[in-house]
This record gives structure tokens, C-alpha cells and sequence, in this order.
């Protein structure tokens, strides 16, 4: 069984720029939910979808947005980069809503120069 | 607001010893916790989930306890093992939020 996974693996980016991320959750997974990881802040929640819906968000600003498709995958736009946006996001699964146990992808390195 | 710690931050233990790690949380009222180990550069590998309901879960050499009324949960690891050198962080859920992760704690078992 395939697990969760997060294309790309690395991406480069200038300030200014947009950037699309995308993860593929486990087969039968309807929440997917996507994490910033930095050495200072360490993992924070960014917000997470079921069922195409936004069910929760965290403290990021406007310029960090996500959607779910239809067949559970989901994307994560971050638009007008800024050197700060240098993170590995994770994404993460759950099998329904009220199933806890979250399942993690290896994540995309977002480096903003 | 849910805030979680993690004591200590770095451990080195030489092959073979037995080792507890330690996960802090403010509000008692969680929905669940989970322990992942993260390796350098990786996503996140769940090892264990206690349930609201439970105090302990084990699987193998790991074991992890649940105290909510103190709000902390420990990992026990049994006869430590090079390959378990990695950063294992402990996630705690209320009802109706998001998963709260700790910082973390670097593991190193020397052989």
C-alpha cells in the first residue's frame, strides 16, 4: 500500500515568486492535512482539509492557501515568497475525520533565496 | 492554547541501555497522543497513538504511557539500537483541534 507522497521532493525559488505543492494521500484517506517545518519554529500546522473543505487553519497569513480535490489529493499554493517561506512542509493523512492516527509524507524542502 | 515540551531536547546513550523520553502538555483535556520519529531530512514515522481512554501502548521495544491528569506521556525504549538514533517528537490532539507538536528530542545511541 502506497503511503502519502509529496511531489516535489526540492524546489528553488526567488522572493517574489509563487510556488505549488502537492501531496497524494494514502488510498481510502480523506483528511489530509499540511505541516511548516523549520529548525526555529518547528512544526506548525498550516490547516487541513476533508472532503474538499477547509475544516481547520492555522496562524499563517493570507498568502499561504490550499484546496482538495475530489479524489483527496491536495495542493498547497504559497504566493509572493519570502525568505522566511524556507521550510520542509509536510503532508499528513488520516483515513476519516475521526480516525487520530496521522501518517506522514517525506515532505518537500522549499528553499527561497 | 494547547502548548506541548519536550525534556530533553538531546540524548546520547551508548548501544543497549534503556532510555525514557518525556512529552509535556498544558491542557489535560486531549483527544489523543502520538509519538513519531522523524530522521534527518524525512517525513514523520508514527510509532504509537494512546487514545484518551488508555494509559499505555506498546509496540516491540517502545512503550508509551499516558498521564493526562499531569498532563505528560513518556516513551520507553528497550535495549537501544544505533538504528534508533533519530528526533522523535510526541503530537497531542484536543477534541476538535489540530495535532500541537512538541520541539522534539535528538537521539544518538552510539555502538
Amino acid at each position: 500500500k502506497a503511503g502519502v507522497t509529496q511531489t516535489p521532493r526540492y524546489l528553488i525559488k526567488t522572493r517574489g515568486q509563487q510556488v505549488t505543492l502537492s501531496c497524494s494521500p494514502i488510498s481510502g484517506h480523506r483528511s489530509v492535512s499540511w505541516y511548516q517545518q523549520t529548525p526555529g519554529q518547528g512544526l506548525q500546522f498550516l490547516f487541513e482539509y476533508f472532503s474538499e473543505t477547509q475544516r481547520n487553519k492555522g496562524n499563517f497569513p493570507g498568502r499561504f492557501s490550499g484546496r482538495q480535490f475530489s479524489n483527496s489529493r491536495s495542493e498547497m499554493n504559497v504566493s509572493t515568497l519570502e525568505l522566511g517561506d524556507s521550510a520542509l512542509y509536510l503532508c499528513a493523512s488520516r483515513k476519516i475525520e475521526q480516525t487520530p492516527e496521522l501518517h506522514f509524507g517525506n515532505g518537500t524542502r522549499l528553499t527561497v533565496t | 492554547k494547547q502548548e506541548v515540551t519536550q525534556i530533553p531536547a538531546a540524548l546520547s546513550v551508548p548501544e543497549g541501555e534503556n532510555l525514557v523520553l518525556n512529552c509535556s502538555f498544558t491542557d489535560s483535556a486531549i483527544y489523543n497522543l502520538q509519538w513519531f520519529r522523524q530522521d534527518p531530512g524525512k517525513g514523520l514515522t508514527s510509532l504509537l497513538l494512546i487514545q484518551s481512554s488508555q494509559r499505555e501502548q506498546t509496540s516491540g521495544r517502545l512503550n508509551a504511557s499516558l498521564d493526562k491528569s499531569s498532563g505528560r506521556s513518556t516513551l520507553y525504549i528497550a535495549a537501544s539500537q544505533p538504528g534508533d538514533s533519530a528526533t522523535y517528537l510526541c503530537a497531542v490532539r484536543n477534541y476538535g483541534q489540530n495535532f500541537v507538536f512538541g520541539p522534539g528530542t535528538r537521539l544518538s545511541v552510539l555502538p
